[in-house]
């Protein structure tokens, strides 16, 4: 596709459970970016990869958080032990280095 | 460190009418400004950038914004405001220290288009 995929585009998931989120990048672009939009507010960073390295993870609230890019192309942003506070629309977008973000549509994730 | 502040969380015009944005942004080095725009449901969509060029840089859909280094700003303008520009914009700014390149969103200003 032209542009960055993100699936599922809704999640709704009990406390306590694991979670997957895909991003499917814009073909050719090496830096990928991890954002989290709580209702009301700017997108918060999460984690930034450069080919399949995470380069800067340090937006990651806590170590429930995890994230992988295998070969430096499609990301998984991964939370476990899901709680309430996590529900929001999750982010993602890529470009190449040191150019403009291309974001997906988000992946909105609710927690009962 | 980098840091961003839209000064208004809301505004509201009537179509027609001149629009202002405002955003204000702390850098260590030489920023990279973007401002984004995002309408209900939709992804977050470039407007336009300035990358050290040109102080006015002109985006999509008549917006442009101006860099000014002495007041630490880059307000987003439009000349005349269209119902179709009701949406949240986000100011971003990047400062590429020690080869990093994190874009840091400011909280966003909703605009409000009356008829």
């Amino acid at each position: 596709g032209a542009g960055v995929s993100q699936t599922p585009s809704n999640k709704v998931t009990e406390k306590g459970k694991y979670v997957e989120l895909r991003c499917d990048p814009i073909s050719g672009h090496t830096a990928l970016y991890w954002y989290r939009q709580s209702l009301g507010q700017g997108p918060e960073f999460l984690i930034y990869f450069q080919g399949t390295g995470a380069a800067d993870d340090s937006g990651l609230p806590n170590d429930r958080f995890f994230a992988v890019r295998p070969e430096g192309s499609v990301s998984t942003l991964k939370i476990q032990r899901t709680e309430r506070g996590d529900s929001a629309v999750y982010l993602c977008a890529s470009s190449y280095t040191g150019g403009e973000l291309f974001f997906g549509e988000g992946s909105r994730l609710t927690v009962l | 460190a980098q840091s961003v502040t839209q000064l208004d969380s809301h505004v509201s015009v009537s179509e027609g009418t001149p629009v202002l944005l405002r955003c204000n942004y702390s850098s260590s080095y030489s920023p990279s400004l973007f401002w984004y725009v995002q309408h209900p449901n939709k992804g977050l969509q470039l407007l336009l950038k300035y990358t050290s060029a040109a102080t006015l840089v002109k985006g999509i859909n008549g917006f442009e914004a101006e860099f000014k280094k002495s007041e630490t700003s880059f307000h987003l303008t439009k000349p005349s405001a269209h119902m179709s520009d009701a949406a949240e914009y986000f100011c971003v700014v990047s400062d590429p220290a020690g080869g990093s390149y994190i874009p840091t969103f400011g909280r966003g200003t909703s605009l409000i288009v009356h008829p």
